[in-house]
């Protein structure tokens, strides 16, 4: 079946460092793939989204592209700053697993000032 | 805010208990979707109606059951709590039935806590 391995947490940084967070899948077909961000005490929202190979979703200085050659969707931001402490989740949706939205184990990500 | 709302926001209460958990759907949404998220288990798909009718089943227990209301709200319904079913509940909407690119909005979630 379908499903998401991203990279365990936690991850420390400092503002202004750079983040990255790997996420690869396994999929029958062509999924969609998104990030979600759970803030502290919050539910999950969307941080962005790609639909097809080599579409790059982006939102709030956050990218990711869609790469099928190597399965992936790495989240990327050039400099963190203290509000983006928070757990990510990579996510996927098919066809094949009729369209339920997969998650991965999330990683937690605290940025220190 | 998002739009989805959940009641009630915290719950405590004894194994072998009931407890309804309650969801409204974002404005002119007719799909809602359970998740489960604990420590162990990560976020974990439970169910998902689309206008009164169930849609499609994840890792529902036999124990929990869920429905749809006409006015579209929904309701997932724990019985026999036991301490591993302590988590946050989330529901989420969205406006179609299923497609690969459709959004999720999510609520702010239900923590159970069984003691």
């Amino acid at each position: 079946g379908d499903s998401v391995t991203q990279m365990e947490g936690p991850v420390t940084l400092s503002e202004e460092a750079f983040l990255t967070i790997n996420c690869t899948y396994t999929a029958t077909g062509y999924p969609s793939l998104f990030w979600y961000v759970q803030y502290p005490g919050e539910g999950l929202q969307l941080l962005l989204k790609a639909t097809k190979a080599d579409d790059k979703g982006s939102n709030k200085g956050f990218e990711a592209t869609y790469r099928k050659e190597t399965t992936s969707f790495h989240l990327e931001k050039g400099s963190v700053q203290v509000s983006d402490s928070a757990v990510y989740f990579c996510a996927l949706k098919s066809r094949s697993n009729d369209y339920k939205l997969s998650f991965g184990a999330g990683t937690t990500v605290t940025v220190r000032a | 805010d998002s739009g989805v709302t959940q009641t009630p926001k915290h719950l405590i209460t004894a194994t072998g208990q009931r407890v309804t958990l309650r969801c409204s759907p974002r404005s002119g949404d007719l799909s809602v979707y359970w998740y489960q998220q604990s420590l162990d288990q990560g976020l974990q798909f439970l169910i998902q109606y689309y206008n009164g009718e169930e849609r499609a089943k994840g890792n529902i227990l036999e124990r929990f059951s869920a429905q749809q209301f006409p006015d579209l709200h929904s309701e997932l319904n724990l019985s026999s709590l036991e301490l591993g079913d302590s988590a946050l509940y989330f529901c989420a909407s969205s406006v179609g039935r299923a497609s690969s690119a459709n959004v999720l909005t999510f609520g702010a979630g239900s923590r159970l806590t069984v003691l």
